[in-house]
């Protein structure tokens, strides 16, 4: 069965530093990765994805992430945090069957950021 | 892209009362998705809705619960019925762009439920 694991419920980094937020999966095969921002009162943005080719994947506001096959982790980083990155971060991989119509979430990690 | 409203955004609810969550798309879409967030949880899956046809629940949730309709490829409903405490939660309604599955899931802002 597939799981999604966000081993981090909280980090709290100062503004300006980097951010690395971790995310690692169980899945038979390689499945379709995702990562979702959601700011307070907001929906859910999608912030990049990998469904193959380049294993580093560039996403918006700065984001990116690297599929690592080997040790089943999809981490998010970002090197130089705003302020208003500071959000929920979720996780999430879609079987390689159905892809986004079916995701899987991990618990989301919260990131603060601290002037 | 596509755009997805959802109301109410939030309500306070009475337990052993139901309420309906609208979902309403700018697009046409085949399939619309609803999730639930627990507080402190993951999202999780609780049906596909199918346009003319019944709703497929995943594991642990039922039509009884959680019945669902579907009049038109813009607009779903999904309805909290007979709800408790442990209904309290964020539902979102979902769904994926066109082009087959290898794009991305769009969601609305969520409805957050509170049972008293």
């Amino acid at each position: 069965a597939q799981s999604v694991t966000q081993p981090d419920i909280h980090i709290t980094v100062s503004e300006g530093a980097s951010l690395e937020l971790r995310c690692n999966y169980s899945y038979g095969a390689t499945p379709y990765l995702f990562w979702y921002v959601q700011s307070p009162g907001q929906g859910l943005q999608l912030l990049l994805k990998y469904f193959s080719g380049d294993t580093l994947v560039q996403g918006i506001k700065g984001f990116e992430a690297e599929f690592k096959r080997s040790q089943s982790s999809f981490n998010l980083r970002k090197p130089s945090v705003h302020w208003s990155d500071a959000a929920e971060y979720f996780c999430a991989v879609g079987p390689h069957q159905t892809g986004a119509n079916n995701l899987f979430f991990g618990t989301g990690t919260r990131l603060t950021v601290i002037p | 892209s596509a755009v997805i409203s959802q109301k109410p955004s939030r309500d306070i609810c009475q337990r052993g009362t139901s309420l309906t969550i609208q979902c309403q798309v700018d697009s046409q879409v085949t399939m619309m998705f609803w999730y639930r967030q627990q507080p402190g949880q993951s999202l999780t899956l609780i049906a596909t809705a199918n346009q003319g046809s019944e709703a497929t629940y995943e594991s642990g949730f039922v039509i009884d619960k959680f019945p669902i309709s579907r009049p038109n490829l813009t607009f779903s409903t999904l309805t909290v019925s007979n709800m408790s405490p442990e209904d309290s939660s964020i539902y979102l309604c979902s769904v994926v762009g066109t082009g087959g599955k290898n794009t991305e899931a769009f969601f609305g802002q969520g409805t957050r439920l509170t049972v008293v």
